[in-house]
């Protein structure tokens, strides 16, 4: 069955911290993985996908197929970063859709 | 992204009214997604529909139906509201395939009393 696990429902960070916001998927064949970023009272939105290998507003995540996580990282987090992040492998094959985890909540502190 | 969008956006009903959420996309994308937002829960998916011809269930469709009039066009029916049934619901395009990237709209916050 196809599972993606956010552990931390929250991340309370000060500016200027370090971040990183775990994501473990369990699914069939080599999905394609993705974070969706959603700001106060904004839509979800794309903040990076791992086959583009960009850096977006600084983050960028490692895709480690031996562990199967995406973890999310940025080096000196800003209090713009405060949003609910998730994570959402999206299988390949046309019949397949994505799931999503369960969100982390991160905040930074001035 | 303006290219999505929901109607209403703020709805408040009463334990078994009918209700229609309604989103449109200009992208032209063929797929198109309901999902409903709850704290703690994340995003669980209601139906999607993959053209006009293929709609499907997601994991909770139990209470809810939808319609896809036209490729630009994806309502969801709650047939008789349910306070449970309280959340933010959200509507999603993509392009054609699996992998593609997801487009949201703003989200329609329904309160069931």
């Amino acid at each position: 069955a196809q599972r993606v696990t956010q552990p931390e429902k929250l991340l309370s960070v000060f500016k200027g911290a370090p971040v990183e916001l775990k994501c473990n998927y369990s699914y069939s064949g080599s999905p394609e993985l993705f974070w969706y970023v959603q700001y106060s009272r904004q839509r979800l939105q794309l903040l990076l996908r791992h086959i583009s290998r960009e850096s977006i507003k600084g983050f960028t995540a490692d895709l480690n197929k031996g562990e199967t996580s995406f973890h999310l990282k940025k080096p000196f987090a800003q209090e713009e970063d405060s949003a609910m992040y998730y994570c959402a492998p999206h299988a390949s094959g046309g019949s397949y859709i994505p799931t999503f985890g369960r969100g982390t909540s991160l905040i930074v502190h001035p | 992204d303006a290219d999505v969008t929901q109607t209403p956006r703020n709805r408040i009903t009463k334990t078994g009214k009918r209700i229609m959420l309604e989103c449109s996309q200009t992208k032209g994308h063929d797929r198109m997604y309901w999902y409903r937002q709850d704290p703690g829960l994340g995003l669980q998916l209601i139906y999607y529909s993959f053209d006009v011809k293929d709609i499907n269930k997601g994991e909770i469709s139990d209470g809810y139906s939808v319609s896809r009039q036209a490729q630009a066009k994806f309502s969801l029916s709650l047939e008789s509201a349910i306070p449970n049934q309280t959340a933010l619901y959200f509507c999603a395009t993509a392009k054609g395939s699996g992998t593609d990237t997801q487009y949201f709209g703003p989200g329609t916050r329904l309160t069931v009393l």
